[in-house]
């Protein structure tokens, strides 16, 4: 079974140049998690999907940073106007609604911003 | 608020060693609470969970953790290090209708 593919692996940034990170959920999983997670830190929720539908998006920089799902599988979290403290590590994960807690995430979106 | 605490940031253990690792929580109520890995280069893989039941939870490669209530604590164990343990732990908590809030994690190290 394919787990949690993000991509790109690796972006570096000027500031305030964009980036778009692309996720790919396990097959059948309907609900979908953004994390953020600055180096030696642990992970923060962005914002969470269950099928095409946010349901929490509190944590979002709405300014900067915007998340969808339109059909309730893939998922892109894009950043305008990067600024230098975005730079982080960008984490993608899936799970079932009825599975509390246990989450499949993806190796990550390791973002530079110069 | 839901929130987690490590209190410790890197802990050194000899190989064979046991190891513990501590996590306090702040809920109002009963949470469901998490111990995540993450090792050099792969992404956060779940250790192992507590849903309210058994306070003692067995987990993957050894591990387990308890629960407190009166001490809002889920400390994880494993009785003998390996050095494949080298890696990054992360507490979490959470209810069902949220997303899991994590610790900012504890760097083992793992020596001869």
């Amino acid at each position: 079974e394919a787990g949690v593919t993000q991509s790109p692996r690796y972006a570096v940034l000027q500031e305030g140049q964009a980036v778009s990170f692309w996720c790919d959920p396990i097959s059948g999983h309907d609900t979908l998690y953004w994390y953020q997670q600055p180096r030696d830190q642990g992970p923060q929720l962005l914002v969470y999907f269950r099928d095409e539908a946010v349901i929490d998006n509190s944590q979002l920089p709405s300014d900067r940073f915007s998340a969808v799902r339109p059909k309730g599988t893939n998922s892109t979290l894009k950043i305008q106007s990067a600024k230098q403290g975005d730079t982080a590590t960008y984490l993608c994960a899936s799970s079932f609604a009825g599975t509390t807690g246990q989450l499949y995430f993806g190796e990550g979106s390791k973002l530079t911003v110069l | 608020a839901q929130s987690v605490t490590q209190p410790d940031a890197r802990v050194t253990v000899s190989e064979g060693a046991s190891l513990q690792l501590r996590c306090k929580y702040s809920y109002f109520g009963t949470p469901y609470l998490f111990w995540y890995v993450q090792y050099p280069r792969q992404g956060l893989q779940l250790l192992l969970k507590y849903y309210p039941g058994d306070p003692v939870v067995q987990g993957v490669n050894g591990f387990e953790a308890e629960f407190s209530k009166s001490n809002s604590s889920f400390h994880l164990r494993k009785a003998s290090v390996h050095w494949s343990d080298w890696a990054v732990y992360f507490c979490a908590v959470t209810d069902y209708a949220q997303g899991l809030t994590f610790g900012l994690g504890t760097r083992v190290s793992v020596f001869p």
